[in-house]
This record gives structure tokens, sequence and C-alpha cells, in this order.
């Protein structure tokens, strides 16, 4: 399967702990977003990279989130002290640079904090 | 920022009509527009998308219109089938810099 691939699907943590996500996007592809979905509403964009280079971080990134893509290919998440409200799936997609490239995303990572 | 609105938030239809879904954007400077169909569980799946220099775009059961002018765009689904339930988002974005989403529409299509 050559599309992009999150991990892990699930994750189940206390409040305050911190969480890491992992995504892989499609090979070929230079930019790399990271979106929030809560139940009943549509994605919600939090961050995207070109290559290495974080270009724009939503409003909604605190500082308690923070997001890596070191060699270009793949990228971390990081919520750190989470909290009940940053239960959501949290969402990776990639693209290839330029106006109207298509946008496809992973399956999705479920976190739940309890 | 650019704001994406979509309706109906939810849609039933018996197999074989059509269904219509509806989003309006603010942003004039938005220049492509996916559709993505998603299912419970999983992350959402590019169905089609266009271009600001195109009107209309058609896949088999699938076609998309786009009017600048009123700043809307409309996914159509003909001859729906049971598998056609999802919720369908609609999205605008300037060069895929960031998508901005509707709220989404859940389809049931009835058999």
């Amino acid at each position: 399967d050559t599309g992009v691939s999150q991990n892990p699907r699930h994750k189940i943590t206390k409040r305050g702990q911190n969480v890491t996500f992992r995504c892989d996007p499609i090979s070929e592809h230079n930019r790399l977003y990271w979106y929030r979905q809560t139940l009943g509403q549509g994605p919600e964009f939090l961050t995207y990279f070109q290559n290495e280079a974080q270009l724009e971080k939503s409003r909604l990134l605190s500082d308690r989130f923070s997001a890596e893509r070191p060699k270009g290919s793949f990228s971390t998440l990081e919520i750190q002290r989470t909290e009940q409200g940053d239960s959501a799936m949290y969402l990776c997609a990639s693209s290839t640079q330029g106006q109207g490239t298509e946008a496809f995303f992973g399956q999705g990572t479920r976190l739940t904090v309890v | 920022g650019e704001n994406v609105e979509q309706h109906p938030s939810t849609l039933s239809v018996q197999e074989g009509d059509s269904a219509v879904i509806k989003c309006t954007y603010s942003d004039s400077a938005s220049n492509y527009f996916p559709w993505y169909k998603q299912e419970l569980g999983k992350g959402p799946q590019l169905i089609i998308d266009i271009r600001s220099n195109v009107g209309e775009k058609k896949d088999q059961r699938i076609a998309v219109t786009l009017n600048k002018t009123a700043k809307h765009f409309s996914l159509h689904i003909t001859e729906t089938q049971p598998e056609d339930s999802a919720v369908y988002f609609c999205a605008a974005s300037l060069a895929g810099n960031q998508f901005y989403f509707g709220t989404g529409t859940s389809l049931t299509v009835i058999p």
C-alpha cells in the first residue's frame, strides 16, 4: 500500500501524559498536513510542511503541540500534557507542491484522553 | 481566512435517485475545490475535485460544478447506491497551502 500511513491507529492515554503520532506520506509528496477532526465536524487545519520546513501553523496549535518533519519524509505530532479536550481524530495528508494538487489523507489516529 | 459552509447536514435519498450537496466559500482567491467521502472510522477519501478555471467536471456518476461569481460549488451524485452512504466534505484551498473544510453532509441511500 503506497498511501499515507499513520501510526498508531488508536491511542488511549491518561490526562497529563505526552503522546506522539507518526505520519508517513506518499513517497514523492513534498507537502504534509496535519488536521484534527472531532465528531460531527470537518477536519480542522493544524499545520503543514513543505519538505522539512513548517510553513504554517493554526492558532489551534497551542504550545502543547509540536510537529516535526526532520528529513522531509515522515512527520511526528507530539501533544504534551494531554487534556480531555485533545480527544479527537488526528489526520495526516500529503500532496505535491503546486496549485490545485490533490491531498490524500491517511486513516487517522484516534486519540482518547481519559 | 476562508470560511466554507455546506448544506444540507443530512440527506436521505432512495436508491437510484440523485443527491446534491452544496457549498459556499468566502475567499475569492481560493482556486481549488476538492470533495471527500469519509466512512466511519476512516480518513477522508478524495472523490473528485475542480479547479477555478473549470466550471464543471464529471467522473462517472459523480459531477461537480463551480460558480466563481457566486462563490459556490456543488456535488452531484446520480443513480445513488447504498455504498454511496457516507459523510461527504467539501473543501476550498488557495494553491494547496491549506484546505478549509465544510461541516459535512451525512448521506444515507435507502435501498
